[in-house]
């Protein structure tokens, strides 16, 4: 089955610095990449996904990145903002399941210190 | 707009009671929902897939007998802790997506916001 590792586990950002979270995947077959914010004591909601035929995509200061070949994606977050503090997923998915079967990442905890 | 509603947000039980929470989607009609179990500072992983009208899907090494899940409508499914022991103890949450549409569309998975079960 899938398998979706993600680095690093935590990490620590001043206040307008960038922040760049890494998975990868091992089921080539996965192709819809969702990435997730979750804060304390509450579920987990969608930031921005990427499907498998785009490289690339971006809102505002949040921007993914996937390498296919590679099998891994990344989160970048431009000009980070103490609010930008919470945990991190990224998760992968793929049409054989009808995209619902999602499977997680260990998650990354980012701190953004004013 | 579309939200995914869950209820309780936190209960506190005795070790050998029973516990349900509630899973409801808003605004939308949903044929399947998605149960997951998430441990602190854990990811999040899925214990069973929720079908209107029938029987619940789940993932290997979750037992149906302890974890009894019900979606008598297109906007409900419950997950009921049978005989919760402090093992149990951890944040559920569950998830849905309109029914008929695909994610192709743009239609995204939403998340309740979960569920702190804590057995004494």
């Amino acid at each position: 089955g899938e398998n979706v590792e993600q680095h690093p586990s935590t990490l620590s950002v001043q206040e307008g610095d960038s922040a760049v979270i890494k998975c990868t995947y091992s089921d080539s077959a996965s192709n819809y990449f969702p990435w997730y914010k979750q804060e304390l004591g509450k579920g987990p909601q969608l930031i921005i996904d990427i499907r498998s035929n785009v490289g690339e995509k971006k809102d505002q200061r949040i921007a993914v990145t996937l390498n296919k070949t590679a099998k891994h994606f990344s989160l970048h977050i431009t000009e980070t903002q103490p609010e930008d503090s919470a945990v991190y997923f990224c998760a992968a998915s793929k049409r054989s399941t009808g995209f619902q079967k999602l499977v997680f990442g260990t998650g990354t905890r980012l701190l953004v210190s004013p | 707009g579309a939200v995914v509603s869950q209820h309780p947000s936190r209960v506190i039980c005795k070790s050998g009671t029973s516990v349900k929470i509630e899973c409801r989607s808003l605004d939308f009609q949903a044929t399947t929902m998605f149960w997951y179990r998430q441990f602190p500072k854990q990811s999040l992983m899925l214990m069973a897939t929720s079908n209107e009208g029938s029987k619940a899907t789940y993932e290997q090494g979750v037992e149906k007998d302890k974890f009894l899940i019900n979606h008598a409508s297109l906007t409900l499914s419950t997950l009921t802790v049978t005989s919760a022991h402090p093992e149990d103890s951890s944040f559920y949450i569950c998830s849905a997506r309109p029914t008929g549409v695909s994610l192709l569309t743009g239609e995204k998975l939403l998340f309740g916001s979960g569920t702190q079960l804590s057995v004494l």
